[in-house]
């Protein structure tokens, strides 16, 4: 059973625009989410988290929405550039400290100049 | 600053056999969690060490173990290994305390043969 799912396996966006990014959960524990890009070869990279206690949170081009009473979070970035494309996960912690991250399956972004 | 590194990168196995991977933190942090990336079940959790103690545990057969050393540097080790084994194995450090991002090494490419 997936806990957390991206439910989009890909998504190609035109550079400048916006790239939306999201996520579902069933596990109402959970209380602590972040998002992650992968790129080939790499291990993932850290961006962005959101703690349940708040609705968003926004650094740089990235913002992240969370809607608990929906089990969904998204994950914006505006603009896109070429350089974002990578796969992207979410993920989620059910004690605030990050630990046992369960990880959606990701979304490839390509973002074409 | 240091990122987290995992030696070796790539690995071939045969059937059978035992294997130890090794994961040195980040400076200063003292959480190292494991992760399993394989294209089937994604990323998955194995187990996390805090202070050398098993501090969580992910759905995993006994086969996977591990260990962490008074410097925070971990192992973990796969025993009989079978070819449903091949798989990125990841490794996450963290400074440890609450809501604190974790930061990921470039993994272990294991291929069982």
């Amino acid at each position: 059973d997936q806990q957390v799912k991206q439910n989009s396996p890909s998504l190609s966006v035109q550079e400048g625009r916006i790239s939306i990014l999201n996520c579902d959960y069933t596990n109402s524990m959970f209380d602590y989410f972040l998002w992650y890009k992968k790129y080939p070869a790499e291990g993932p990279t850290f961006l962005i988290s959101i703690s349940s206690i708040k609705d968003k949170n926004e650094d740089g081009r990235f913002t992240v929405f969370l809607n608990k009473s929906a089990k969904h979070l998204s994950l914006h970035i505006v603009p896109s550039q070429p350089g974002d494309s990578a796969v992207y996960f979410c993920a989620a912690s059910e004690d605030n400290a990050g630990n046992m991250l369960t990880f959606g399956g990701g979304t490839r972004l390509m973002v074409k100049p | 600053k240091a990122g987290v590194t995992q030696t070796p990168r790539y690995l071939i196995k045969t059937r059978g056999q035992q294997v130890t991977l090794s994961c040195s933190p980040i400076s200063g942090h003292r959480s190292v969690s494991w992760y399993q990336q394989t294209p089937g079940q994604g990323l998955q959790f194995l187990f996390e060490y805090f202070s050398e103690t098993q501090r969580n545990k992910g759905n995993f057969p006994g086969r996977f173990s591990g260990r962490q050393f008074s410097n925070s540097r971990s192992e973990m080790n796969v025993s009989t290994l079978e070819l449903g084994d091949s798989a990125l194995y990841l490794c996450a450090s963290r400074w440890g305390g609450s809501g604190t991002e974790a930061f990921f090494g470039q993994g272990t490419r294991l291929t069982v043969v």
